[in-house]
Order: structure tokens, then sequence, then C-alpha cells
């Protein structure tokens, strides 16, 4: 069975500044996604990234960035030039693939405060 | 735009009630699920659907049931409400997923249920 933790329940971060949230997890599997979905007070999830793990290359959408350690099983999330908007919680997951069912298994969450 | 339409937002009842779930998607997807939101225990899945009369249980489905009679309405039953039910449950759907697509799931904005 595939496991996802995250070990930082809480974290906080100047605006304008770099957080990195952590994330390992426990899998047999060699193929497979892994995501970051930040949930902010609206309740709304939003997915941020997505990473292949046949993909070496690291996923990037604008500020956010992953570093994706297969061998270590660690996928942790870099928030560049924190904003405001970024104050959520975030959570880290992972899919087998191929799936036909699109199954997450998420960790335990990580809340981020971004502080003016 | 696409929508997960969750029916209530927040949920109070009494331990002993029968409680139904409602979630409605208009995107066409196959896939619905229901997770349950726990502070320190992230997502867990509860039950999830790849067709119209068909579902699985994923990993946490004691005291629930669910009922997909058609393909935009999944619901979640909690036949004998108790107290350690009390948690925020949201809904997701999904395309059928296979090797070759990589589509997201899509989130309602959850109901927060408390049960007394």
């Amino acid at each position: 069975a595939q496991t996802v933790t995250q070990s930082q329940p809480e974290m906080s971060v100047q605006e304008a500044e770099t957080v990195t949230l952590s994330c390992t997890y426990d899998t047999s599997e060699n193929n497979y996604y892994l995501f970051w979905y930040k949930q902010p007070p609206s309740r709304q999830m939003i997915l941020v990234i997505r990473q292949e793990a046949y993909k070496q290359q690291n996923a990037t959408e604008n500020r956010f960035s992953v570093n994706f350690q297969k061998a270590a099983k660690s996928f942790s999330l870099k928030i560049s030039d924190s904003q405001l908007g970024d104050t959520a919680m975030y959570f880290c997951a992972f899919m087998k693939r191929p799936s036909n069912t699109g199954k997450l298994i998420f960790g335990q969450g990580t809340t981020l405060q971004v502080k003016p | 735009d696409v929508k997960v339409t969750q029916s209530s937002r927040y949920l109070v009842k009494r331990t002993g009630e029968k409680v139904f779930l409602e979630c409605v998607q208009d995107m066409d997807h196959e896939n619905m699920f229901w997770y349950r939101q726990d502070p320190g225990l992230g997502l867990r899945l509860i039950y999830f659907s790849y067709d119209v009369k068909m579902k699985e249980k994923g990993d946490i489905p004691e005291g629930y049931s669910v009922s997909r009679e058609k393909k935009e309405r999944f619901s979640l039953i909690l036949e004998s409400a108790s107290t350690n039910q009390t948690s925020m449950y949201l809904c997701a759907s999904s395309l059928f997923w296979t090797a070759r697509t990589n589509e997201k799931l899509f989130f309602g904005s959850g109901t927060q249920l408390s049960v007394l």
C-alpha cells in the first residue's frame, strides 16, 4: 500500500520570501503521478502542480516548483516570492499510473501562513 | 466553467439520524469520489464510483454507504450518524483515466458535518 507523509503541520513565511514544503511517500510502484493541491479558506481544492515519475525534470508552474527525488521518495514544493493569497493548506498526493479510477492518496497537509 | 456542487456547506445532525450528503457534477465525468478530511489525517477516501450503479470501497467505508443512480449525482449516506463522523466531507469527480490522459480531479467546496 502507498503512503504519503507531510511532517510539517504548520509553516509560516514572510511575504516575498521563499518557502519549501516537504513530502515523502512510500510505494513499490515505478510509474505514478505526484501532486500538490492547495486548499484556501474557501475550501476549494486547487491543483498547484503535477509531476510524472518517469520524468526526471522537475515540474514548474510560475512561482511554484518541485524537487522530485525518486530514489529518496521525496517530493517537496517550493513557493517563490510568496504572496498573501498563498495562505492555505497544502496537500501532497500520490496516484498510481496507469489508473482507471484516478484514486488519490493524500498526505496529512501543511498549513502555510504568509505574513505581510 | 466546470463545477462540482455539494448541496450543503454546513450541516448539523443528531446521533442516530440518517444523513444524506449530495454531490452533483456538470462535466459528464465517469468517476466520482467521497473523501473525508480531518485535521492531522489529511483526506481519506470513503467510496468511489466509476460508473452509474457501480461503487467501490475506499480506505474507510465503515459506517457509510453510497448511491449513484445517475451519472451526475453521487450521494454519501450515513445510515446512523455518530459523533465520530463529525468531519469535513469533500466530493470530487474526474474523467475515466487511461495511461494517455492526465486529467485532474475536480473538487466541491466541502460539507462540514457536525453530529451532536
